[in-house]
């Protein structure tokens, strides 16, 4: 499966908007990406999750370009609350036993 | 709906000490899985289960024994407990109904290994 690899953190103002970009070079034609939210003390809560181009929903977007070798997340007008760490996920569509989690970026947004 | 919910929240064993990690959920899910997250390491895979009475191996499955006997649960067993395993144990589920592959996530169980 592929390997993730994202920033280990990004600061922002409230109001900016955020991109975090995760890199899954050796990404397989069945593979899927996820995005998950994690506060302290708490498990991962599902964000979005797209296979090609954009995704849009209510809180953020998902941007994969053609080669699908990267995704971005992005994240609108952020404010306190989004203060998370981010995951990034590739699973496979056929065998849900085959996914692989980022390492996770640590978002810290500020007054 | 309760979700996902995890027993205990906290333990501390000593090296070579047993102990049994409840999973359950309440959203008739298929999937289950048992992650460790551990510090710049992101979440990985244990075990999974696809149903009733099926479990298949993980990322890092070693040292670990997992049992489904009920849809609803999903137990994770440590037969001797080592330092290597203090982490922080997350379970999950996800249903096979939606195109979209979410896993819903318990609050997770701290482990630590003396």
């Amino acid at each position: 499966l592929a390997k993730t690899t994202q920033p280990i953190s990004m600061d922002s103002y409230e109001g900016q908007e955020v991109n975090i970009t995760c890199s899954h070079n050796n990404i397989a034609t069945n593979d899927y990406i996820t995005w998950y939210q994690q506060f302290p003390s708490q498990g991962p809560r599902f964000i979005i999750q797209g296979y090609k181009t954009k995704v849009t929903n209510e809180v953020a977007s998902l941007f994969i370009p053609a080669d699908r070798k990267s995704s971005t997340l992005s994240l609108p007008r952020v404010s306190l609350s989004d203060t998370a760490v981010y995951y990034c996920l590739v699973g496979d569509t056929d065998s849900w036993g085959k996914l692989q989690f980022g390492a996770g970026t640590q978002v810290v947004v500020t007054p | 709906n309760a979700g996902v919910t995890q027993t205990p929240k906290f333990r501390v064993l000593k090296t070579g000490q047993s102990m049994t990690l409840l999973c359950a959920q309440d959203m008739n899910h298929e999937y289950m899985y048992w992650y460790r997250q551990d510090p710049g390491m992101g979440l990985r895979l244990i075990h999974y289960s696809v149903g009733e009475g099926t479990t298949a191996k993980g990322e890092v499955p070693d040292g670990y024994n997992v049992s489904r006997l009920k849809k609803q649960n999903f137990l994770l067993g440590l037969e001797s407990a080592a330092p290597s395993q203090t982490s922080v144990y997350f379970c999950a589920s996800s249903s096979t109904d939606s195109s979209i592959k979410t896993q819903y996530f318990g609050p997770g169980t701290r482990l630590l290994v003396l």
